[in-house]
């Protein structure tokens, strides 16, 4: 596609529910991104996936967090049991050279009630 | 890992004027910095990156410094106008990820 999707752009769960955010890169980018932005605060890296594989899932706040992606394309980010604490905005970036280049999707607005 | 540190916070100025925003890493071996502009409810986008073998760059209204044995690395706006108004972000990376500082909000007054 001509840009980086993100869906659903706005989410409102209630607290406990499992969570599913989807995006889907710029065709080719193989690399691809998560982070997150809380309110007034920076973004927050997450997990680091080259083609399928996730060399880096440091920034994984704790095991309720997971993604996968399939095909070198689409990621899906879900989080199970989601707190109050988990309500921010969720952004997936991609490129084609590592950290040079990211292209940021327009994120999901995640609120947890 | 990689921490970058942004200053100031927040920043208002007078359409016009120039603004400068900080920011500080702490790994040698980063060697990639761009900066990020972010419009109220739109995605983070690029406006002006430079590389470690590179001390200062330009395009148009804004430049970027470098200077890698203080390690730290700057924005300038000149001649600030509304539509700057945004957060910024620097961002710092030695590899496949970038580290970016906590943003700086900053506000054009006409």
């Amino acid at each position: 596609g001509a840009g980086v999707s993100q869906s659903p752009s706005n989410k409102v769960t209630e607290k406990g529910k499992d969570v599913e955010l989807r995006c889907d890169p710029i065709s080719g980018h193989t690399a691809l991104y998560w982070y997150r932005q809380s309110l007034g605060q920076g973004l927050e890296f997450l997990i680091y996936f080259q083609g399928n594989s996730a060399p880096d899932k440091s920034g994984l706040p704790s095991d309720r967090f997971s993604a996968e992606r399939t095909g070198g394309s689409v990621s899906t980010l879900t989080i199970q049991r989601t707190q109050q604490e988990d309500s921010a905005v969720y952004l997936c970036a991609s490129s084609t050279q590592g950290a040079n280049g990211y292209t940021f999707g327009s994120g999901t607005r995640l609120t947890v009630v | 890992g990689e921490n970058v540190e942004q200053h100031p916070s927040t920043l208002s100025v007078q359409e016009g004027d120039s603004a400068v925003i900080k920011c500080t890493y702490s790994d040698s071996a980063s060697n990639y910095f761009p900066w990020y502009k972010q419009e109220l409810g739109k995605r983070p986008q690029l406006i002006i990156d430079i590389r470690s073998n590179v001390g200062e760059k330009k395009d148009q209204r804004i430049a970027v410094t470098l200077n890698k044995t203080a390690k730290h690395f700057s924005l300038h706006i000149t001649e600030t106008q509304p539509e700057d108004s945004a957060v910024y972000f620097c961002a710092a990376s030695g590899s496949y990820q970038l580290t970016f500082g906590k943003g700086t909000k900053l506000s054009v007054i006409p």
